[in-house]
Protein backbone atom coordinates (compact mmCIF):
# COMPACT_ATOMS: atom_id res chain seq x y z
CA UNK A 1 0.00 0.00 0.00
CA UNK A 2 1.06 3.93 -0.31
CA UNK A 3 3.03 4.87 2.63
CA UNK A 4 5.19 7.32 4.36
CA UNK A 5 7.39 6.40 6.78
CA UNK A 6 9.55 9.46 8.84
CA UNK A 7 12.10 9.69 10.51
CA UNK A 8 12.19 9.35 14.68
CA UNK A 9 11.42 12.11 17.09
CA UNK A 10 14.58 15.09 17.37
CA UNK A 11 15.84 16.81 20.39
CA UNK A 12 17.51 19.72 19.55
CA UNK A 13 19.38 22.79 21.05
CA UNK A 14 18.21 26.44 19.89
CA UNK A 15 20.46 27.70 16.84
CA UNK A 16 20.97 24.14 15.50
CA UNK A 17 19.17 22.58 12.43
CA UNK A 18 17.25 19.43 12.17
CA UNK A 19 16.78 17.31 9.03
CA UNK A 20 13.49 15.07 8.48
CA UNK A 21 12.75 12.07 6.40
CA UNK A 22 10.08 10.75 4.95
CA UNK A 23 10.93 7.02 3.28
CA UNK A 24 7.63 6.63 0.61
CA UNK A 25 6.52 3.34 -0.81
CA UNK A 26 3.82 1.76 -3.17
CA UNK A 27 4.03 4.03 -5.85
CA UNK A 28 6.45 6.41 -7.96
CA UNK A 29 8.05 8.76 -5.85
CA UNK A 30 9.01 10.80 -8.60
CA UNK A 31 4.82 11.03 -10.00
CA UNK A 32 4.05 13.08 -6.69
CA UNK A 33 4.83 16.31 -5.04
CA UNK A 34 6.27 15.85 -1.42
CA UNK A 35 4.70 18.27 1.05
CA UNK A 36 5.40 19.55 5.03
CA UNK A 37 3.17 20.26 7.15
CA UNK A 38 3.62 20.97 10.54
CA UNK A 39 1.54 21.26 14.20
CA UNK A 40 3.05 22.69 17.32
CA UNK A 41 1.29 20.85 20.30
CA UNK A 42 -2.96 22.20 20.81
CA UNK A 43 -2.30 23.95 17.44
CA UNK A 44 -3.63 24.02 13.85
CA UNK A 45 -1.51 22.75 10.92
CA UNK A 46 0.71 24.96 9.07
CA UNK A 47 1.95 24.76 5.41
CA UNK A 48 5.65 24.90 5.35
CA UNK A 49 6.45 24.06 1.29
CA UNK A 50 6.48 21.74 -1.19
CA UNK A 51 8.82 19.61 -3.31
CA UNK A 52 8.40 18.03 -6.54
CA UNK A 53 10.64 14.74 -6.35
CA UNK A 54 11.23 14.70 -10.32
CA UNK A 55 12.62 17.94 -10.52
CA UNK A 56 13.64 18.85 -7.13
CA UNK A 57 11.97 22.35 -7.83
CA UNK A 58 10.52 23.86 -4.54
CA UNK A 59 8.09 26.29 -3.03
CA UNK A 60 8.31 27.53 0.67
CA UNK A 61 6.03 29.25 2.24
CA UNK A 62 7.12 32.78 2.79
CA UNK A 63 7.75 32.38 7.04
CA UNK A 64 10.21 29.60 6.49
CA UNK A 65 11.99 31.27 3.20
CA UNK A 66 15.31 30.95 4.05
CA UNK A 67 15.12 28.46 6.74
CA UNK A 68 13.59 25.59 5.23
CA UNK A 69 15.77 23.34 2.84
CA UNK A 70 13.37 20.29 0.80
CA UNK A 71 15.43 17.86 -0.72
CA UNK A 72 14.87 14.06 -2.20
CA UNK A 73 17.11 11.24 -2.81
CA UNK A 74 15.04 9.22 -5.48
CA UNK A 75 17.42 6.42 -5.39
CA UNK A 76 16.05 5.54 -2.42
CA UNK A 77 12.14 7.35 -2.19
CA UNK A 78 13.13 9.76 0.41
CA UNK A 79 12.29 13.54 0.63
CA UNK A 80 14.04 14.97 3.43
CA UNK A 81 12.86 18.67 4.64
CA UNK A 82 15.52 20.27 7.20
CA UNK A 83 14.77 23.63 8.90
CA UNK A 84 18.02 25.69 10.48
CA UNK A 85 18.32 28.10 13.44
CA UNK A 86 15.73 26.38 15.41
CA UNK A 87 14.36 28.10 18.49
CA UNK A 88 11.46 27.22 20.79
CA UNK A 89 8.90 28.31 18.55
CA UNK A 90 9.21 25.42 16.12
CA UNK A 91 8.70 22.77 18.44
CA UNK A 92 6.18 20.66 16.78
CA UNK A 93 4.87 17.81 15.15
CA UNK A 94 6.40 17.55 11.19
CA UNK A 95 4.26 15.81 8.38
CA UNK A 96 4.94 14.76 4.89
CA UNK A 97 2.50 14.08 3.08
CA UNK A 98 1.80 13.41 -0.64
CA UNK A 99 -0.14 15.36 -3.18
CA UNK A 100 -2.32 13.81 -5.41
CA UNK A 101 -1.99 16.66 -7.63
CA UNK A 102 -4.35 19.10 -9.47
CA UNK A 103 -6.48 19.62 -5.89
CA UNK A 104 -6.80 16.00 -4.92
CA UNK A 105 -5.58 16.48 -1.59
CA UNK A 106 -2.55 15.30 0.51
CA UNK A 107 -3.21 11.47 0.81
CA UNK A 108 -1.48 9.40 2.54
CA UNK A 109 0.19 11.50 5.45
CA UNK A 110 3.10 10.37 7.38
CA UNK A 111 3.33 9.15 10.85
CA UNK A 112 4.65 12.66 12.02
CA UNK A 113 8.03 13.57 13.78
CA UNK A 114 8.33 15.18 16.81
CA UNK A 115 10.93 17.95 17.10
CA UNK A 116 11.89 19.45 20.38
CA UNK A 117 14.03 22.74 20.49
CA UNK A 118 15.07 23.00 23.93
CA UNK A 119 18.16 24.37 25.84
CA UNK B 1 -1.85 36.33 2.18
CA UNK B 2 -4.82 34.41 1.83
CA UNK B 3 -6.97 33.34 5.35
CA UNK B 4 -9.24 30.58 5.35
CA UNK B 5 -11.96 30.91 8.55
CA UNK B 6 -13.00 27.83 10.32
CA UNK B 7 -15.33 28.03 13.64
CA UNK B 8 -13.25 26.75 16.79
CA UNK B 9 -15.91 24.04 17.34
CA UNK B 10 -19.21 22.88 16.67
CA UNK B 11 -21.15 20.17 18.66
CA UNK B 12 -23.62 17.80 17.45
CA UNK B 13 -26.36 15.06 18.57
CA UNK B 14 -25.30 11.14 17.72
CA UNK B 15 -27.44 10.55 14.85
CA UNK B 16 -27.60 14.41 13.64
CA UNK B 17 -25.90 16.44 10.72
CA UNK B 18 -23.22 18.38 11.14
CA UNK B 19 -22.12 21.30 9.44
CA UNK B 20 -18.66 22.94 9.13
CA UNK B 21 -17.98 26.02 7.36
CA UNK B 22 -14.88 27.53 6.01
CA UNK B 23 -14.72 31.03 4.44
CA UNK B 24 -12.46 32.61 2.12
CA UNK B 25 -12.21 35.44 -0.46
CA UNK B 26 -13.99 33.37 -3.59
CA UNK B 27 -13.15 30.26 -2.12
CA UNK B 28 -15.93 28.82 -4.47
CA UNK B 29 -13.16 29.29 -7.37
CA UNK B 30 -10.33 27.41 -5.50
CA UNK B 31 -9.64 23.86 -5.45
CA UNK B 32 -10.47 22.74 -1.29
CA UNK B 33 -10.42 19.51 0.57
CA UNK B 34 -11.01 18.43 4.25
CA UNK B 35 -9.13 16.42 6.83
CA UNK B 36 -10.32 14.64 9.88
CA UNK B 37 -7.42 14.53 12.18
CA UNK B 38 -8.59 12.31 15.92
CA UNK B 39 -5.50 13.01 18.83
CA UNK B 40 -2.56 11.38 18.45
CA UNK B 41 -3.09 10.76 14.62
CA UNK B 42 -2.13 12.21 11.86
CA UNK B 43 -5.01 13.73 9.74
CA UNK B 44 -6.62 12.18 7.15
CA UNK B 45 -8.01 13.09 4.13
CA UNK B 46 -11.99 13.21 3.78
CA UNK B 47 -12.94 15.37 0.96
CA UNK B 48 -10.94 16.72 -2.19
CA UNK B 49 -11.64 18.48 -4.95
CA UNK B 50 -14.86 20.14 -3.29
CA UNK B 51 -17.38 17.12 -2.80
CA UNK B 52 -15.40 14.23 -3.77
CA UNK B 53 -15.01 11.20 -1.21
CA UNK B 54 -11.26 9.20 -1.42
CA UNK B 55 -12.02 5.62 -1.32
CA UNK B 56 -12.68 4.37 2.10
CA UNK B 57 -14.32 7.11 3.59
CA UNK B 58 -18.08 6.95 4.43
CA UNK B 59 -20.83 8.45 1.92
CA UNK B 60 -21.89 10.54 5.44
CA UNK B 61 -19.11 12.82 4.18
CA UNK B 62 -19.85 14.98 1.92
CA UNK B 63 -18.33 18.38 0.66
CA UNK B 64 -20.12 21.25 -1.14
CA UNK B 65 -17.98 24.63 -2.36
CA UNK B 66 -19.54 27.75 -3.66
CA UNK B 67 -19.34 31.86 -3.19
CA UNK B 68 -16.89 32.12 -0.59
CA UNK B 69 -17.76 29.49 1.58
CA UNK B 70 -16.97 26.08 1.36
CA UNK B 71 -18.69 23.16 3.93
CA UNK B 72 -18.62 19.95 4.73
CA UNK B 73 -21.06 17.93 6.21
CA UNK B 74 -21.63 14.85 8.12
CA UNK B 75 -24.77 12.92 8.30
CA UNK B 76 -26.05 10.74 10.38
CA UNK B 77 -22.90 11.53 12.87
CA UNK B 78 -21.45 8.79 15.17
CA UNK B 79 -19.40 9.17 17.88
CA UNK B 80 -16.56 7.76 15.94
CA UNK B 81 -16.77 11.15 13.80
CA UNK B 82 -15.98 13.43 16.83
CA UNK B 83 -12.17 14.91 15.72
CA UNK B 84 -10.54 17.93 14.27
CA UNK B 85 -11.67 19.26 10.69
CA UNK B 86 -9.51 20.96 8.61
CA UNK B 87 -9.91 22.37 5.24
CA UNK B 88 -7.29 23.72 2.70
CA UNK B 89 -7.35 25.00 -0.30
CA UNK B 90 -4.51 25.98 -3.29
CA UNK B 91 -3.55 29.95 -3.65
CA UNK B 92 -1.12 31.01 -5.99
CA UNK B 93 0.86 28.28 -5.72
CA UNK B 94 0.98 28.30 -2.23
CA UNK B 95 -1.06 26.36 0.45
CA UNK B 96 -3.70 27.15 2.77
CA UNK B 97 -5.00 25.41 5.87
CA UNK B 98 -7.66 27.18 8.09
CA UNK B 99 -7.31 27.07 11.93
CA UNK B 100 -9.52 24.28 12.00
CA UNK B 101 -13.19 23.16 14.27
CA UNK B 102 -13.59 20.71 16.51
CA UNK B 103 -16.43 18.73 15.92
CA UNK B 104 -18.18 17.19 19.42
CA UNK B 105 -20.45 14.67 19.21
CA UNK B 106 -22.45 14.64 22.59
Amino acid sequence: QVQLVQSGAEVKKPGASVKVSCKASGYTFSSYDINWVRQATGQGLEWMGWMNPNSGNTNYAQKFQGRVTMTRNISISTAYMELSSLRSEDTAVYYCARDNNVGAGFDPWGQGTLVTVSS
Amino acid sequence: SYELTQPPSVSVSPGQTASISCSGDKLGDKYTCWYQQKPGQSPVLVIYQQSKRPSGIPERFSGSNSGNTATLTISGTQALDEADYYCQAWDSGTVVFGGGTKLTVL
